[in-house]
Order: C-alpha cells, then sequence, then structure tokens
C-alpha cells in the first residue's frame, strides 16, 4: 500500500505571496491532517478534514486554510506568506482521525524570503 | 494554550542499553497519548500509544508508561540500536475539543 505522499517536497516564495500545498493519502484514510514544525514550537497541529469537512481546527489565523476533495486528496493553503512562516509543513491521514493511528508524510520545506 | 514537554532535549546511549525518554504533560483530562519517531529528512511515524485507562504497553523493544499522578509520560527502548536515532515526540490528544500537542522532541544518538 502506497504511502502518504506530499507536493512538492521543497518549495521557495517571497514575503506576500501565497502557497499551496498538496497532500494524498494512503487509500481508503478519510482523515487527512496538517501540522507545521519549525525549530522553535516544533510540531503544531493545524487542522484535520474527514470526508471533505473540517473537523478539528488548531491555534492558527485565518490566512491557513485548506480543503479536502472526494477522493480525500487534502491541499493547504497560506495567504500573504510571512517570514516566520518558514517551516516544515507534514501531513497525515488515519481512517478515523486524529485520535487514530496516523501515517506522516515527507512534508514539504517551504522557505519565506 | 495546554503545553506537553520534554524533560531533556537530547540523549545519548551505547548500543545494547536501554534508552528513556521523558514527557511532561499539563491537562489531565488528556485521553490519548502516542509516542512518534522522526528519522533526519522524514515524516514522523508512529510508534506506540497509550490510553489515559492504561498505566503501561508493550510493543516490540518499547515499553510506554503512563503516571497520571504525576502527568509523566517515557518511552523505554531495550537494547538501543543505531537506527533507533531519531527525533522523538510525544503527543497529547484531549477528546473534547480534539485538541492535539506536540512536545518539542528528544533527539536520540545511538553510540556504536
Amino acid at each position: 500500500k502506497a504511502g502518504v505522499t506530499q507536493t512538492p517536497r521543497y518549495l521557495i516564495k517571497t514575503r506576500g505571496q501565497q502557497v499551496t500545498l498538496s497532500c494524498s493519502p494512503i487509500s481508503g484514510h478519510r482523515s487527512v491532517s496538517w501540522y507545521q514544525q519549525t525549530p522553535g514550537q516544533g510540531l503544531q497541529f493545524l487542522f484535520e478534514y474527514f470526508s471533505e469537512t473540517q473537523r478539528n481546527k488548531g491555534n492558527f489565523p485565518g490566512r491557513f486554510s485548506g480543503r479536502q476533495f472526494s477522493n480525500s486528496r487534502s491541499e493547504m493553503n497560506v495567504s500573504t506568506l510571512e517570514l516566520g512562516d518558514s517551516a516544515l509543513y507534514l501531513c497525515a491521514s488515519s481512517l478515523l482521525g486524529i485520535t487514530d493511528t496516523q501515517y506522516f508524510g515527507p512534508g514539504t520545506r517551504l522557505t519565506v524570503l | 494554550g495546554e503545553s506537553v514537554g520534554l524533560h531533556l532535549p537530547t540523549l545519548s546511549v551505547q548500543e545494547g542499553d536501554n534508552s528513556i525518554i521523558n514527557c511532561a504533560y499539563s491537562n489531565s483530562a488528556s485521553d490519548y497519548f502516542i509516542w512518534y519517531k522522526q528519522e533526519s529528512g522524514k515524516g514522523p511515524q508512529f510508534i506506540i500509544d497509550i490510553r489515559s485507562n492504561m498505566d503501561k504497553r508493550q510493543g516490540q523493544r518499547v515499553t510506554v508508561l503512563l503516571n497520571k499522578t504525576v502527568k509523566h509520560l517515557s518511552l523505554q527502548i531495550a537494547a538501543t540500536q543505531p537506527g533507533d536515532s531519531a527525533v522523538y515526540f510525544c503527543a497529547e490528544i484531549l477528546n473534547t475539543g480534539n485538541q492535539f500537542y506536540f512536545g518539542t522532541g528528544t533527539s536520540l544518538t545511538v553510540i556504536p
């Protein structure tokens, strides 16, 4: 069974731009969660989507948004990028949600200049 | 917000020794705890989990202990191997509001 895939793996943007990251979950998994990982803050939960609906949300500003498609693939969008948005963005998929075993992708490394 | 912290940021052990990685959590209402391993360039990998109604759970070479009295979680790795070198995170999940918090991580280095 293929694992969680994320594209692109690396991305460089400038302040003020917007970015869209993509995540393809493990086949059959309906839950996709997104996380931000930085050296200073560690891993932080962004949001979770289940069956195309946002089910849970962490404490991030509205510039961070996402969506999930009918095939469970998910996208995350960050608008008006700030330098502090530079991070590794990870997505994870699971059958039932964040209280179920989650399988992480390799992440997208975003650098904001 | 809630905090999930680790006692030691780095840990070095000799190959074959046992490793113990600790984690403190602050919310006594947390329901579920997970340990993840993250190798360089990869996403976190599930190791073992434990529910709040349990004190101990064992896997292959790993044991998680939960002490709810002092809100402490530990991961024990038996016969540590070079392949165990990685950053280990604990995570705390609160069913109320379905909030998910990670610790900052402990970097484990296994010395051959």
